[in-house]
């Protein structure tokens, strides 16, 4: 069974289109993440949700919309997407421990690829 | 603020070598250190992890110590096989921020 699934894998699509990523979570976990590779494989987290409560919004243009129905979703809806959204997205999820070490568990990713 | 840094890549290895990959940490309080590592095409997933200062985490002959007076989290790997090629990512969780911070990635390939 998949731990942290991501539909779809690849998604190619013009500029100015509107497009969503779903993720799905089986761990239990509260928490979810949304995260953005780059083509030199740096990884930036955009959103966290927990509980479906938005706690990190970092510095990621409106155009970019996350929602979270239930603890185990997590989707991500992008606006008018442009050359440079271009990148893997990754989900992920955690559930902080007694001892807060906070291990991540990723899904296999998004190659979202904007012409 | 919380950082990681990691040693630059890419490390291009032969098999049977000796790998280090170094990681160093800011970080306010008492953080938890990860190593993640990325197979080509795959998502990142948990190599070792250590959640208090002198822990050591291994796993598939890779292991890393927490170095609480150096602030740094090591990975070593006594031979390394073409099948650890992949991207390695340091990464520390601190309860204040409430996230992950990852370093860069190194790129590793191991030639036969």
């Amino acid at each position: 069974d998949t731990a942290v699934s991501q539909t779809p894998k690849y998604l190619v699509t013009q500029m100015g289109n509107d497009k969503s990523i779903k993720c799905e979570q089986n761990l239990g976990h509260d928490t979810m993440y949304w995260y953005k590779q780059d083509s030199k494989k740096f990884l930036k987290i955009m959103f966290s949700y927990n509980n479906k409560e938005l706690i990190i919004n970092e510095t990621v243009p409106n155009r970019f919309s996350p929602k979270s129905p239930d603890k185990a979703h997590l989707n991500l809806h992008i606006n008018s997407l442009e050359l440079g959204d271009s990148a893997v997205y990754f989900c992920a999820s955690s559930q902080e421990g007694l001892a807060g070490s906070d291990t991540q568990y990723f899904g296999p990713g998004t190659r979202l690829t904007v012409l | 603020g919380n950082s990681v840094t990691q040693m630059e890549g890419p490390v291009t290895l032969s098999e049977e070598a000796f790998l280090t990959i170094n990681c160093t940490y800011t970080a306010t309080g008492y953080p938890s250190l990860f190593w993640y590592v990325q197979y080509p095409g795959e998502g990142l997933q948990l190599l070792l992890k250590a959640t208090k200062a002198d822990d050591k985490g291994s796993n598939k002959g890779f292991e890393a110590t927490y170095r609480k007076e150096t602030t740094s989290f090591h990975l070593e790997k006594g031979s390394v096989q073409v099948s650890d090629s992949a991207v390695y990512f340091c990464a520390l969780y601190n309860t204040n921020a409430g996230k992950s911070t990852f370093g860069d990635g190194t790129t590793l390939t191991v030639k036969p």
